[in-house]
C-alpha cells in the first residue's frame, strides 16, 4: 500500500484555470505538508497542517488554498493559475511537527500551466 | 531565515569514481541535518546527522557533519550509474518548525 499518495500525477492546464491536487496518507500521521519544487530543484515548504490545523503558512499567493478535511488528507486548491505555478508539488507527512525530520514524501504532482 | 547552500550544483563522473557533495548552512537553533536522494520522483531519506564528527555510513555512502564550521559532506565511493540522482540537503531548526532544503546537487554517473 502506498504510504503517501497524490492525485493527479500530472496536470496540464491553461492559465487562469482553477485546479486541485489531492493528498492522502495512510500512516496515521498527524502532520502533513505541501512543498513546491521548481525547475531548479529547490524544494520549498508552502503549508503544513497538524491535526487539521494550519501551522505553517509560507509567503505564497492567496490563490493557493490548502484544505484538510481530516488528518489523513491535505488538498491544495489553486485559483487563477499562472505560468509561474508550473512546478512539481510534493505532499509529505510526519508523525508530529517535532518529527518533521522523518517526513514521508508522496510521488509528486507535475503541474504544467500553458 | 534559515539557509542551505549546496555545491556543486551539478557533477558528471564515470562509474567507479568517488564523489564528495557539500552542504553549508545557517540555521537558528540547529536540530539536525538531513540528506535525501531524489531520482525521478519523491526524495528518499539517506541520513540524519545531529552530532559533529560522527560519520554515518550506509554501504558506499557516508556523511559527516561539522557543527563548528556549519557544513556537511556526503561521500559516495565506487559510484554506479544507479547513483545518478539529485542529492538534497536539508536542515531542521527549531525556530521555523520546518525543514529548509538546499538547491540540490545533480549527480550523473556515466558508464
Amino acid at each position: 500500500d502506498t504510504a503517501v499518495s497524490q492525485t493527479p500525477k500530472y496536470l496540464v492546464t491553461q492559465m487562469g484555470n482553477d485546479k486541485s491536487i489531492k493528498c492522502e496518507q495512510n500512516l496515521g500521521h498527524d502532520t502533513m505538508y505541501w512543498y513546491k519544487q521548481d525547475s531548479k530543484k529547490f524544494l520549498k515548504i508552502m503549508f503544513s497542517y497538524n491535526n487539521k490545523e494550519l501551522i505553517i503558512n509560507e509567503t505564497v499567493p492567496n490563490r493557493f488554498s490548502p484544505k484538510s478535511p481530516d488528518k489523513a488528507h491535505l488538498n491544495l486548491h489553486i485559483n487563477s493559475l499562472e505560468l509561474g505555478d508550473s512546478a512539481v508539488y510534493f505532499c509529505a507527512s510526519s508523525q508530529a511537527p517535532s518529527r518533521r525530520h522523518e517526513q514521508f514524501f508522496g510521488p509528486g504532482t507535475r503541474l504544467t500551466v500553458l | 531565515e534559515d539557509k542551505v547552500v549546496q555545491s556543486p550544483l551539478s557533477l558528471v563522473v564515470h562509474e567507479g569514481d568517488t564523489v564528495t557533495l557539500n552542504c553549508s548552512y545557517e540555521v537558528t537553533n540547529f536540530r539536525s541535518l538531513l540528506w535525501y536522494k531524489q531520482e525521478k520522483k519523491a526524495p528518499t531519506f539517506l541520513f540524519m546527522l545531529t552530532s559533529s564528527g560522527i560519520e554515518k555510513k550506509s554501504g558506499r555512502l557516508s556523511s559527516i557533519l561539522d557543527k563548528k564550521e556549519l557544513f556537511s559532506i556526503l561521500n559516495i565511493t565506487a559510484t554506479q550509474t544507479g547513483d545518478s540522482a539529485v542529492y538534497l540537503c536539508a536542515v531542521d531548526g527549531t525556530s521555523g518548525s520546518r525543514l529548509t532544503f538546499g538547491e540540490g546537487t545533480q549527480l550523473t554517473v556515466n558508464p
